[in-house]
Formats: C-alpha cells, sequence, structure tokens
C-alpha cells in the first residue's frame, strides 16, 4: 500500500519569494508522482508528474519537483510565486502495479501568497 | 472542448435519504473514477471503471455507495440511507484508458451536504 505525507497544512508566503512545498511518500513498490493544484470552486488540475528519466521535473506556472527516491520525497519548488498561486496543492502517487491507477493524495497544503 | 462535467454542483439532502450524483467524462474516455473528498483531506478513492465494468471498487466504505456506468459513458454515483459522515465534496476523473498512465482529468465536484 501507499501513503502520501504532507506535512505543512498551510504555507504563507510573500509575492516574489520562493517557496516549497514538501510531500513524502510511503510504498513498497515503485511509483508515479504527482502534484495537483485545486483553485476555489474549481476542480483539480495536474501541475506536474514524474514517471521515469530525470529526477527534476518541469510543470506548469513555472513549477517543478525534483524526485528523490532515497528520501521517498518530491517536493515542489517555485523560484518566486504571485497572488495568482494563492491554491490548495496536493501531492500523489500511483503505485506501478496498480492496474487501476488510482490516485493516492496527501492532505493537502494550502498555500497563501500575501501581497 | 467539454471537460468532466457533474450535476449537481450541490446537493443537500436529510439523513437516511437517497441521493444520486452524475458524471460525464470527456468523450471518447474509457477509464471513469469517483474520488471523495471531505473537509480538510485529499480526495480518496472510491471506485474505478475501465469501460461498463467496475474494475476496482475497493475504496467504496460501504454497501450503501454505488455506482454504476451501464453505456460506459455517463456514471452515477449512488448513495443510499445518507448519514451526515457522507458530507463531502464527490470529485469525477476520467482517462483515455489504462492500458498505460494516462492523465486523470477532474470534474468540479458534487458538494453533499447531509443534515
Amino acid at each position: 500500500a501507499q501513503s502520501v505525507t504532507q506535512l505543512d497544512s498551510q504555507v504563507p508566503v510573500f509575492e516574489e519569494a520562493p517557496v516549497e512545498l514538501r510531500c513524502n511518500y510511503s510504498s513498497s513498490v515503485s511509483v508515479y508522482l504527482f502534484w495537483y493544484v485545486q483553485y476555489p470552486n474549481q476542480g483539480l488540475q495536474l501541475l506536474l508528474k514524474y514517471l521515469s528519466g530525470s529526477t527534476l521535473v518541469k510543470g506548469i506556472n513555472g513549477f517543478e519537483a525534483e524526485f528523490n527516491k532515497s528520501q521517498t520525497s518530491f517536493h515542489l519548488r517555485k523560484p518566486s510565486v504571485h497572488i495568482s498561486d494563492t491554491a490548495e496543492y496536493f501531492c500523489a502517487v500511483i503505485g506501478r502495479m496498480d492496474s487501476s491507477y488510482k490516485l493516492i493524495f496527501g492532505s493537502g497544503t494550502r498555500l497563501l501568497v500575501r501581497p | 472542448g467539454a471537460g468532466v462535467s457533474q450535476t449537481p454542483s450541490n446537493k443537500v439532502t436529510e439523513k437516511g435519504k437517497y441521493v444520486e450524483l452524475r458524471c460525464d467524462p470527456i468523450s471518447g474516455h474509457t477509464a471513469l473514477y469517483w474520488y471523495r473528498q471531505s473537509l480538510g483531506q485529499g480526495p480518496e478513492f472510491l471506485i474505478y471503471f475501465q469501460g461498463t465494468g467496475a474494475a476496482d471498487d475497493s475504496g467504496l466504505p460501504n454497501d450503501r455507495f454505488f455506482a454504476v456506468r451501464p453505456e460506459g459513458s455517463v456514471s452515477t454515483l449512488k448513495i443510499q440511507r445518507t448519514e451526515r459522515g457522507d458530507s463531502a465534496v464527490y470529485l469525477c476523473a476520467s482517462s483515455p484508458s489504462t492500458l498505460s498512465y494516462n492523465e486523470q482529468f477532474f470534474g468540479p465536484g458534487t458538494r453533499l451536504t447531509v443534515l
């Protein structure tokens, strides 16, 4: 079974500052890794994913994440945030052996960007 | 260019009543997922359809929950004898196929409130 831990429930940051949202996972098998963003009253939108290959993946809106197998982490980063980045961010995994490809989500981190 | 749609957007019901939540996936998507998102939590997997059949229903919490997808397109999640603990946002997602990993596209959700 897989599980995802997002230790920070809320991260306040000033506009144009860098941000890192932490994600750690637990799994007995190899996984695929994802970050989703949820804006108020909208559906979940995929930011980026790691399936294989380069451990540094770039996504939409200037976000990137790095897969670290030894630390079982997949932290999300952005060098300079905007007010519009205020949203809920979810880390998720899929077990590579899971034929249904169901997503296992963390509890989310609310990014609050202040002017 | 319609995405995944869900109706109703909000549903308020009384304890003990029966409710149906509808999901219209993206046209041509064969895989369909239902997730449930409780307040302050990440989405939790409920059930996965490949075509018309429920290929993985391991996330359904109990036998009060049931879902169908009779023609391989629209899906309905049915909840009998609703309880206050069923209050949550119910999310639907669709994907082109699960022959290999494909991105899941999420709808805006149905907010269910059981009084």
